[in-house]
């Protein structure tokens, strides 16, 4: 079946620096890639998403880029800072599935002082 | 500002008792889900709904059920509750467009 492979499961950078967290997905026929963030105790909030249709998106620090032809997608956050602590998720939708997403299994981002 | 809530924030249940999740959405959304997050297996989709009285399969329906008698609600039953369900449970409502809103999550542990 469809699925999404995340990676690192946990990134640790110096404050400052930049982070990148990747994923991989196996539908062709995904077109819609959110990432989420979760801080500790807290619900999931999306951050950034893209469509099939966009090969990179950027927001203040956090950016999405994406290649269809490889498959995979990835976060860039510059100039981390300490509230950029969290754990990040990626999805991708399925073909057909009115936006049913399949999930990573998520990065623990350490932003180290 | 869209909400989702969820009836408890944790629950603490004994091994064959019934047990009901409740999550209530205030933005008129058709698709919702649940969810159940573990560490290191990030989120697996219990069930969906995207429409009043349907309700679709996901990955690990095993175990549970819905229901989905009103729009706004979308409720997860665990029929005999099971010490391999002890998990976080997570609600989420959906935009048109996609985008998820989650719920404040409920921490369910089954003795």
């Amino acid at each position: 079946g469809e699925n999404v492979e995340q990676h690192p499961s946990t990134l640790s950078v110096q404050e400052g620096d930049s982070a990148v967290i990747k994923c991989t997905y196996s539908d062709s026929a995904s077109n819609y890639f959110p990432w989420y963030k979760q801080e500790l105790g807290k619900r999931p909030q999306l951050i950034i998403d893209i469509r099939s249709n966009v090969g990179e998106k950027k927001d203040q620090r956090i950016a999405v880029t994406l290649n269809k032809t490889a498959k995979h997608f990835s976060l860039h956050i510059t100039e981390t800072q300490p509230e950029d602590s969290a754990v990040y998720f990626c999805a991708a939708s399925i073909k057909g599935s009115n936006y049913q997403l399949i999930w990573g299994a998520g990065t623990k981002l350490i932003i180290k002082p | 500002d869209v909400k989702v809530t969820q009836s408890s924030r944790y629950l603490v249940k004994r091994t064959g008792e019934k047990v009901f999740l409740e999550c209530v959405q205030d933005m008129d959304h058709e698709n919702m889900f649940w969810y159940r997050q573990d560490p290191g297996l990030g989120l697996r989709l219990i069930y969906f709904s995207y429409d009043v009285k349907m309700k679709e399969k996901g990955d690990i329906p095993e175990g549970y059920s819905v229901s989905r008698e009103k729009k706004e609600r979308f409720s997860l039953i665990l029929e005999s509750a099971s010490t391999n369900q002890t998990s976080m449970y997570l609600c989420a409502s959906q935009t048109t467009e996609g985008v998820q809103y989650f719920g404040p999550g409920t921490r369910l542990t089954v003795l």
